[in-house]
């Protein structure tokens, strides 16, 4: 199944703060995050391996509850250059899902001035 | 710079006329992967090789075929395109399959006309 992610889309001023989160009805491994711009390939921002872990990377950061099957993405001091759609990306358990990246549903993030 | 590279960019083929995607790496990855985008949605797995083992999606359509030549090399062979079938086909690798990030090449934006 497919992870779900929230919201579905959002619209911030520059400077303004976000959170995307991603959550699965499956048992997650990990938990990869990706940003794709329109007509781009998407782009790696980080993954988290390990329940509880946190990354960050600049001003965007990275959570991810084992327990509950989910992560969130928290984008910090937004600049215009974070305009684009957030994909979380989750690996399972088992030989045949661990292999394999299912992308979410997907947040359209809008950055204005 | 190391990267993986997809040609053509742009494809434009007639209703059941066959078409070959090709996708080659110079990060020597073991794996690589297939995926087709629609608009506004999530890339989906067709398919992807861990060195020369092929995994299949189970609902990759039997018109979805794939070939790896070699390490560097991996092709996807349309063979029969419908209307349906017009999205974008991005390129991926990784390292290995496990808990490794993804490299995306540019992406083959196919039209069927």
């Amino acid at each position: 199944q497919q992870p779900v992610q929230s919201p579905q889309a959002v619209i911030l001023r520059e400077g303004e703060d976000a959170v995307i989160n991603c959550s699965s009805s499956k048992a997650l491994y990990s938990v990869h995050w990706y940003r794709q711009k329109h007509g781009e390939a998407p782009v790696f921002l980080m993954i988290l391996l390990k329940g509880g872990e946190q990354k960050g990377h600049e001003k965007i950061s990275a959570s991810f509850n084992e327990k509950k099957q989910q992560s969130s993405l928290y984008l910090t001091a937004s600049q215009l250059s974070y305009s684009g759609t957030y994909f979380c990306g989750t690996r399972g358990w088992n030989t045949g899902t661990a292999s394999k990246l299912t992308f979410g549903t997907g947040t359209r993030l809008q950055v204005t001035l | 710079d190391a990267m993986v590279i997809q040609n053509p960019r742009y494809q434009v083929t007639q209703f059941g006329k066959p078409v070959t995607l090709s996708c080659s790496q110079t990060l020597n990855h073991n794996v690589m992967y297939w995926y087709q985008q629609k608009s506004s949605q999530a890339p989906k797995l067709l398919f992807h090789y861990y060195d020369k083992d092929f995994n299949n999606e189970a609902d990759t359509p039997d018109n979805f075929q794939s070939r790896r030549p070699n390490t560097s090399f991996c092709f996807l062979d349309i063979r029969s395109p419908g209307l349906g079938d017009a999205a974008m086909y991005l390129c991926a690798t990784s390292r290995l399959p496990w808990g490794n990030e993804q490299f995306f090449g540019p992406g083959t934006r196919l039209t069927v006309l």
